[in-house]
């Protein structure tokens, strides 16, 4: 049972561009969601992050938005640079362990 | 300061073969994990640790066996090792769930032959 569900499974955009990553996730008992971005050869590095008694949080380039009700959460990635290619996941956790869940992951491409 | 670092970056085994990969944190972190990393599958926790001497199982816990006798060292042994394990193997530390999430190490890709 896949409890968090991430789409697209690629996105290519263009320079300057918005992408948007989409999560949905099942268990209502998530109250922590966090991004990582990859690099090959690398592991996940956390992005960002957002608790759900908040609809959106901004860092930089970078906007979560969450839905409670929706039980979804997206990535927004505005002004898309080169730099920005990698694979996204968006994960979920609940309780003090803060055990992560993952989605499948998003391969952007952002063409110069 | 090294984060978490994962030792061997690569490894062929054998079917049948054990192991031990790697994982340690200068970091004073309690919570500790392990990943497996499959094409399509995004991360899988093996186990996980919230302190020295507690260990518990994830969701891909079979196969796999782990320990912590100390906050830095979190190794993960492969009992006899399957086709079915070849995969990138991640080690990530958190400070707990006040903390800002969890650090990942650059990992382990090993391949069962």
């Amino acid at each position: 049972q896949q409890q968090v569900k991430q789409s697209p499974q690629s996105l290519i955009v263009q320079k300057g561009g918005i992408s948007i990553i989409n999560c949905a996730y099942e268990n209502t008992a998530f109250d922590y969601f966090p991004w990582y971005q990859q690099f090959p050869g690398k592991g996940p590095a956390l992005l960002i992050a957002i608790r759900p008694d908040v609809s959106e949080k901004k860092e930089g380039r970078f906007t979560i938005s969450f839905n409670k009700s929706a039980k979804q959460f997206s990535l927004h990635i505005m002004d898309s640079q080169p730099g920005d290619s990698a694979t996204y996941f968006c994960a979920a956790s609940k309780g003090s362990a803060r055990q992560l869940t993952f989605g499948s992951g998003t391969q952007l491409t952002v063409l110069p | 300061n090294a984060g978490v670092t994962q030792t061997p970056k690569f490894q062929v085994l054998k079917t049948g073969q054990s192991m031990t990969l790697q994982c340690a944190q200068d970091m004073n972190h309690e919570y500790m994990s392990w990943y497996r990393q499959d094409p399509g599958m995004g991360l899988r926790l093996i186990h996980y640790s919230v302190g020295a001497g507690i260990t518990d199982q994830g969701e891909v816990p079979n196969g796999y066996n782990v320990s912590r006798s100390t906050t830095e060292d979190f190794p993960l042994r492969l009992l006899s090792a399957a086709p079915s394990q070849t995969s990138v193997y991640f080690c990530a530390s958190s400070g707990g769930p006040g903390g800002d999430g969890y650090t990942f190490g650059s990992g382990t890709r090993l391949t069962v032959v």
